[in-house]
């Protein structure tokens, strides 16, 4: 069964860099696009980007400027960084796994990690 | 592209016939997911490309549509169907997601 478990810390400091990993058990990280989304709180779900096991990425351009999505292969692990950060980036940050076969949709979710940005 | 659901919320009974709506401000051809999330949860994946039933959901899931317009229909609503919906478009990055329809009892 394929699982996704997500680390990192809950508190990140207003212009400071937010840094999350997603390690993927029971499955390789080969023929699959590994995403993150998040959600503030209250509010509706924000897709942020993806990466592919050969490393191509595509990110949400709000964010561009500011993202890094990788994958590590060899530890079966994907990771996000956002640099600057504002209170507005205070939200639960998923990180998922998407497939060509549906359409990009997302099948194995991470538990979620509740992100807040303040000093 | 954006995408507008409705309703916004809706309150229904177990055992209702439910519709929920996805509206595209471009075509998407089929590029049409569905998610399910409970309170302090991940979304689940319900439907991919607009009406193909993600294994393990129940069969009174379904989707249709193409091109702007799509729906989700729960045959019959049960207890645990009470949750947030939301739609997403993979046709063309950014993925947006709906603003979400909050079904309620």
């Amino acid at each position: 069964q394929v699982q996704l478990q997500q680390s990192g810390p809950g508190l990140v400091k207003p212009s400071e860099t937010l840094s999350l990993s997603c390690s993927v058990s029971g499955a390789s990280v080969r023929g699959y696009y590994w995403s993150w989304i998040r959600q503030p709180p209250g509010k509706g779900l924000e897709w942020i980007g993806y990466i592919s096991n050969t490393g191509s990425t595509n990110y949400n351009p709000s964010i561009k400027s500011r993202l890094t999505i990788s994958v590590d292969t060899s530890r079966t692990q994907f990771s996000l960084k956002l640099s600057s950060v504002t209170a507005a980036d205070t939200a639960v940050y998923y990180c998922a796994r998407g497939e060509t076969r549906l359409a990009y949709g997302m099948d194995v979710w991470g538990q979620g990690t509740t992100v807040t940005v303040s000093s | 592209i954006q995408m507008t659901q409705s309703p916004s919320s809706l309150s229904a009974s177990v055992g209702d016939r439910v519709t929920i709506t996805c509206r595209a401000s471009q075509t998407i051809s089929s590029y049409l997911n569905w998610y399910q999330q409970k309170p302090g949860k991940a979304p689940k994946l319900l439907i991919y490309v607009a009406s193909s039933l993600q294994s393990g959901v129940p069969s009174r899931f379904s989707g249709s549509g193409s091109g702007t317009d799509f729906t989700l229909t729960i045959g019959s609503l049960q207890p645990e169907d009470f949750a947030t919906y939301y739609c997403q478009q993979t046709y063309s990055a950014p993925y947006t997601f709906g603003q979400g329809t909050n079904l309620e009892i």
